[in-house]
């Protein structure tokens, strides 16, 4: 078992759409959950991260966290072609002595179409 | 505020040479790391420097080294770089530190590397 699975894709959604993002990880004492924006050929980037259980919004996305089900999710309301791209889930643990270890999944291609 | 700058961005090598990916961050982060980025497989961590004066290796170091020159720079070397090493790389920086949740990391734009 991957220690952050996400489903690879594509989600293809009209514009105009919420498109729900998901993603499970195996490590219960994570602590912090992180989704990234990568476009093609382009390094990831930060959309939002969330610490605690519940909803948390940021202008059209929302991250949500269920640490009992070990499930994370982002959702992305009023699609737009521009958010055509591939989002990461990250999940966070910190150590002592300021590592913060983020392990990755593979990512959700997701595309959005007029 | 240029963040985190990698070079170089393409790179081409033949299989036994050698080269240095440089990073550098101007962020005032403590906490700096090197990933690899291979289809379907999303981001591997190689090794990660805590804080200045220290490194630790990630989940796939084999055929890698890496120097934490000082606080803003973090360099990884392949010594003999081979075909399976061909993959973007990826440098990134954090906080890390302050508080007891992991803080996100911000990412260089990416190095291209092609060993034939």
């Amino acid at each position: 078992q991957k220690e952050v699975e996400q489903n690879s894709g594509p989600l293809s959604v009209p514009e105009g759409a919420i498109a729900s993002l998901n993603c499970t990880y195996s490590d219960r004492g994570s602590q912090s959950f992180f989704w990234y924006r990568q476009y093609s050929g382009k390094s990831p980037e930060l959309i939002m991260f969330i610490y605690s259980n519940g909803d948390k919004e940021d202008g059209r996305f929302t991250a949500q966290l269920n640490k009992a089900s070990q499930y994370v999710s982002l959702l992305i309301r009023d699609s737009q072609p521009s958010d055509s791209a591939t989002y990461l889930c990250a999940v966070g643990s910190y150590f002592s002595g300021g590592y913060n270890k983020l392990i990755f999944g593979a990512g959700t291609r997701l595309a959005v179409h007029p | 505020n240029a963040g985190v700058t990698q070079t170089p961005k393409f790179q081409v090598l033949k299989t036994g040479q050698s080269m240095t990916l440089q990073c550098a961050q101007d962020m005032n982060h403590n906490s700096m790391y090197w990933y690899r980025q291979d289809p379907g497989m999303g981001l591997r961590l190689i090794y990660y420097s805590a804080s200045e004066g220290t490194t630790d290796k990630g989940e796939v170091p084999n055929g890698y080294n890496v120097s934490r020159l000082n606080k803003r720079e973090f360099s990884l070397r392949l010594e003999s770089a081979a075909p399976s090493q061909t993959s973007v790389y990826f440098c990134a920086s954090s906080d890390g530190g302050g508080g007891q949740l992991p803080s996100p990391l911000h990412f260089g734009n990416g190095t291209r590397l092609t060993v034939t």
